[in-house]
C-alpha cells in the first residue's frame, strides 16, 4: 500500500492563478479530508468527505473547492490563489468512526506570490 | 464544540531527561484523543490514541499519555528524551471542527527541543 499520496510536493503560484492539489489513497477509506498548516496555528480543517459524492466544509473553507467522484481521490482546488493561501496542505484519510487512526499524506508546500 | 489547548509552544529538555508535553481539551461528549508527531518536512505520524479503553495509553518510541477526565487532560510523557525525539507534537480531539464525528480538532502544536 502506498497509503496517502499528494502531488505536487512544492508549488509556487502567482496571485489569481488557479490550481488543483491532488490527493489519493489506496486503503479504501470512506473519510478523507484536507488541512492547512500555518506556523503557530496547528492544522485547520478545510473540507472533508465521508464518501464518494459527499463533501462538506470544515473550519476554513473559503477560497477552496473539493469534489469526490471516487473513493480513492479527493482533489483540492484553488480557484483564484491569494497570498493568504500560502501554507502547507495535508490530505488525510481514515475509516469511518472516530476511534480510528487518521493517515496523513506527506504534504504540499504552496507559496502564492 | 471540542477544542484543544497545548501549553507551551516550545519545550526544551536535556537528553535523558523526562519529557512532558501538556494537552487540555474541552468536549461535550466523551472524547477520542490523539497525539501526532511531525518531523521536519514530513507529514504527521500517530504516536498514540485514547478511545475510552485504558486511561494510560502507550504509544510508539517509548511515549505514553494518561487520560484524566477530572482534569480534562491528556498529557504526553517519555521517561528519557533522545535526540531523535526533536519534532513538533500535536494533540487532537475527534470532532468539533465542522468535520462531523470523524474530523480532528488540533492544538497549535508544541515544538520539542532536545539539548545535548
Amino acid at each position: 500500500n502506498a497509503g496517502v499520496t499528494q502531488t505536487p510536493k512544492f508549488q509556487v503560484l502567482k496571485t489569481g492563478q488557479s490550481m488543483t492539489l491532488q490527493c489519493a489513497q489506496d486503503m479504501n477509506h470512506e473519510y478523507m479530508s484536507w488541512y492547512r498548516q500555518d506556523p503557530g496555528m496547528g492544522l485547520r480543517l478545510i473540507h472533508y468527505s465521508v464518501g464518494a459524492g459527499i463533501t462538506d466544509q470544515g473550519e476554513v473553507p473559503n477560497g477552496y473547492n473539493v469534489s469526490r467522484s471516487t473513493t480513492e481521490d479527493f482533489p483540492l482546488r484553488l480557484l483564484s490563489a491569494a497570498p493568504s493561501q500560502t501554507s502547507v496542505y495535508f490530505c488525510a484519510s481514515r475509516v469511518q468512526g472516530g476511534t480510528d487512526t487518521q493517515y496523513f499524506g506527506p504534504g504540499t508546500r504552496l507559496t502564492v506570490l | 464544540a471540542q477544542s484543544v489547548t497545548q501549553l507551551g509552544s516550545h519545550v526544551s529538555v536535556s537528553e535523558g531527561a523526562l519529557v512532558l508535553l501538556r494537552c487540555n481539551y474541552s468536549s461535550s461528549v466523551p472524547p477520542y484523543l490523539f497525539w501526532y508527531v511531525q518531523y521536519p518536512n514530513q507529514g504527521l505520524q500517530l504516536l498514540l490514541k485514547y478511545t475510552s479503553a485504558a486511561t494510560l495509553v502507550k504509544g510508539i518510541n517509548g511515549f505514553e499519555a494518561e487520560f484524566k477526565k477530572s482534569e480534562t487532560s491528556f498529557h504526553l510523557t517519555k521517561p528519557s528524551a533522545h535526540m531523535s525525539d526533536a519534532a513538533e507534537y500535536f494533540c487532537a480531539v475527534s470532532g468539533g471542527a465542522g468535520g462531523g464525528a470523524d474530523g480532528l480538532t488540533f492544538g497549535k502544536g508544541t515544538h520539542l527541543i532536545i539539548q545535548p
